[in-house]
């Protein structure tokens, strides 16, 4: 079993709509939570970061972790299709390693 | 943040060969690291590059093979050694800032031949 399980996708939505993704962890000592979108022949660019559980909220994004569930998620309001890319989950437990999902590929279509 | 540079952007080498990568943050960090990602793959770590003293490798990746420098805060390459085609990848530097955010710089395309 993988320590990080990321459905790979692809997720295609149309404009405007919500988009869920998510990522469920088996190491309970993880604590902290990270979010990033990869375009296309680019290098990954940080979103999100939570530290432990609860929400967090930046413009159109939002994260939620669940430590008790071993569950994280990043939801998209207001999708555009400029959003679309790779978005990739990822968690470290405090040892300078993270520790990547598979990525989940996004196509928002107008 | 943290703003990275990595030189080349790609590049096309022969097998046996050797590429020298190099990365560039615009501020002093302590955690720099080294990443490949290959085509359609998620990222896997290679080593921690540690200033003054020797990097710290994942299993499976060997110094012989990655050597790894970082002389300053700022500053570190990795080389690919006696490449082969199993080398074609992305390779990515990241740094880690005093917040615990971690970043990624554009990547070097490799492709040998």
């Amino acid at each position: 079993q993988k320590e990080v399980e990321q459905d790979p996708g692809p997720l295609s939505v149309p404009e405007g709509a919500i988009v869920s993704l998510n990522c469920t962890y088996s190491n309970s000592a993880f604590q902290y939570f990270m979010w990033y979108r990869q375009y296309s022949r680019k290098g990954p660019e940080l979103l999100m970061y939570t530290y432990s559980s609860g929400n967090k909220e930046d413009g159109r994004f939002t994260a939620q972790v669940d430590k008790s569930s071993k569950y994280i998620s990043l939801f998209i309001r207001d999708s555009q299709p400029s959003d679309s890319a790779t978005y990739l989950c990822a968690m470290e437990s405090g040892y300078n390693k993270l520790i990547f999902g598979a990525g989940t590929r996004l196509a928002v279509h107008p | 943040s943290a703003v990275i540079s990595q030189k080349p952007s790609r590049d096309i080498c022969q097998r046996g060969t050797s590429l020298t990568i190099q990365c560039q943050v615009d501020s002093q960090v302590t955690m720099m690291f080294w990443y490949r990602q290959q085509p359609g793959q998620s990222l896997t770590l290679i080593a921690t590059a540690n200033q003054g003293s020797e990097a710290t490798y994942e299993s499976g990746f060997v110094i012989d093979k990655f050597p790894i420098s970082r002389p300053n805060l700022t500053f570190s390459t990795l080389t690919v050694s006696n490449m082969s085609p199993e080398d074609s990848s992305i390779y990515l530097c990241s740094v880690r800032t005093a917040a615990y955010e971690q970043y990624f710089g554009p990547g070097t395309r490799l492709t040998v031949t």
